[in-house]
């Protein structure tokens, strides 16, 4: 079965401080690979997304995330972070031959000090 | 364009009550899902619906929940009777084709007395 192991609970990062958001996943197949955001009172947004090509990819708001194929990780990263990006961020995972579901993880809460 | 909307933005009942949570997609969008996140757990899968059909509904807890979708527009998810353990918060997702991207609404918080 698939599985996402986000591993870091909470982060603390000051603001312009560099950020990585550590995600690996346990899958068969060659996966679909999603960066969410919940801030707070939000829905979940789309950071970006992995689906096949160019295993470095770039989404909204100057994240990036790479693809791992031999370490099964598909980091989230950001080279300075705003007091903005404070909120929860989840990585999910979905099969490249069809899905239906989402396997997410269980969430980074991002703290972002002064 | 409007997003995924759902409806209400928080409900709180007690025990043994029904409640009926509410989808709106993204027009256009012939795939919705339905997934909960339970307090300190994962967000976790419910159902797909393809336009009105049910198309994996592996996800759903038990029979005291029930979803339908009828004429592939929005949808409902209700709950009856509520429990302590149904609390929680309910996301409804929308995307066009089967495999694409998912668009989430905000999500419905539950809270079940």
């Amino acid at each position: 079965a698939q599985s996402v192991t986000q591993p870091d609970i909470h982060i603390t990062v000051s603001e312009g401080a560099s950020l990585e958001l550590r995600c690996n996943y346990s899958y068969g197949a060659t996966p679909y690979l999603f960066w969410y955001v919940q801030s707070p009172g939000q829905g979940l947004q789309l950071l970006l997304k992995y689906f096949s090509g160019d295993t470095l990819v770039q989404g909204i708001k100057g994240f990036e995330a790479e693809f791992k194929r031999s370490q099964s990780s598909f980091n989230l990263r950001k080279p300075s972070v705003h007091w903005s990006d404070a909120a929860e961020y989840f990585c999910a995972v979905g099969s490249a031959e069809g899905y239906s579901t989402l396997t997410f993880g269980k969430g980074t809460m991002l703290l972002v000090s002064p | 364009e409007a997003g995924v909307t759902q409806f209400p933005s928080h409900s709180v009942i007690e025990k043994g009550q029904t409640v009926t949570l509410r989808c709106d997609p993204i027009s256009g969008h012939d795939n919705l899902y339905w997934y909960r996140r339970v307090m300190g757990k994962e967000i976790k899968f419910l159902l797909h619906f393809v336009k009105e059909s049910k198309q994996d509904e592996s996800g759903m807890p038990n029979n005291r929940f029930l979803a339908e979708r009828t004429g592939g527009t929005y949808s409902t998810l209700k709950v009856q009777p509520a429990e302590l353990e149904d609390s929680g918060v309910y996301f409804c997702a929308s995307s066009q084709g089967y495999g694409e991207t998912q668009y989430f609404g905000p999500g419905t918080r539950l809270l079940v007395l």
